[in-house]
C-alpha cells in the first residue's frame, strides 16, 4: 500500500539556521503530497501541499518540491524562527476525498 | 478558510464507561469525514471513514463495536469509544474534505481521552 518515511527526529536547530526535512513517498499513480503543522497542544494545520511532478509548494517561507523521479517532497526553510518549533507531517492522498497517510512525524525544536 | 470543530477537547473517564467525541464542520457540508488515532509522539493512524447516511469503514484492527461512528447530518459525526480502557486513551482527531474530488483536509483541534 502507499506510504509515507520522513527523517526521524528529534531536529534542534539555532534561529536563522537552513532547515531541511526529508520526506520520500510510495504510491501508485500520481498522489498529491502535503506537509502539515502541529504546534504544541494544537491540531494539524496545511501548511503547503502539490498536486503534481515538478509543483513546488510554499508557505511562511517553507517550501518543498514534488519530485516525482525520485518520490521525495523534502521540506525546506532556509531561516527557521523559533515560532517555528512543532512536529512536521509529510503526507499524501491518492485522490481527492480518500484519507491522508501519514508519515511518522519530524519533531523541530528552534533554540534562540 | 474552512473550520472544523471537535467537542470535547479534553476528557478523563473512569475505565469502564462510554465517551463520545462531536466533529462537526462549521461552515460546510461534509459528506465524508476520516478519525484517526495519535498516541504521544507518533503520527496519526486512520481509524475509520464516516460517511453521512451509512455506515462507517472500519481500518483493519480497529474494533467497530468499540468505537462506535455516527454521521447522523452533513455537519456531524460523532466517535463514541463503548467501554474505555486505559490502552484506549490517545489523541483523537476528526478531519475533512472540503470539497468531494478535493484533496485538501480541514483537521479538528483533537480531543484528548484519558482513560484511568
Amino acid at each position: 500500500g502507499d506510504s509515507v518515511t520522513q527523517m526521524e527526529g528529534p531536529v534542534t536547530l539555532s534561529e536563522e539556521a537552513f532547515l531541511t526535512i526529508n520526506c520520500t513517498y510510495t504510491a501508485t499513480g500520481y498522489p498529491s503530497l502535503f506537509w502539515y503543522v502541529q504546534y504544541p497542544g494544537e491540531g494539524l494545520q496545511l501548511l503547503l501541499k502539490a498536486t503534481k511532478a515538478d509543483d513546488k509548494g510554499s508557505n511562511k517561507g517553507f517550501e518543498a518540491t514534488y519530485r516525482k523521479e525520485t518520490t521525495s517532497f523534502h521540506l525546506e526553510k532556509g531561516s527557521v524562527q523559533v515560532s517555528d518549533s512543532a512536529v512536521y507531517f509529510c503526507a499524501l492522498t491518492p485522490s481527492g476525498n480518500t484519507p491522508l497517510v501519514f508519515g511518522k512525524g519530524t519533531r523541530l525544536s528552534v533554540i534562540a | 478558510g474552512a473550520v472544523v470543530s471537535q467537542h470535547p477537547s479534553w476528557v478523563i473517564c473512569k475505565s469502564g464507561t462510554s465517551v463520545k467525541i462531536e466533529c462537526r464542520s462549521l461552515d460546510f457540508q461534509a459528506t465524508t469525514m476520516f478519525w484517526y488515532r495519535q498516541f504521544p509522539k507518533q503520527s496519526l493512524m486512520l481509524m475509520a471513514t464516516s460517511n453521512e447516511g451509512s455506515k462507517a469503514t472500519y481500518e483493519q484492527g480497529v474494533e467497530k463495536d468499540k468505537f462506535l461512528i455516527n454521521h447522523a447530518s452533513l455537519t456531524l459525526s460523532t466517535l463514541t469509544v463503548t467501554s474505555a480502557h486505559p490502552e484506549d486513551s490517545s489523541f483523537y482527531i476528526c478531519s475533512a474534505p472540503v470539497l468531494a474530488g478535493v484533496d485538501e483536509q480541514f483537521f479538528g483541534p483533537g480531543t484528548r481521552l484519558t482513560v484511568l
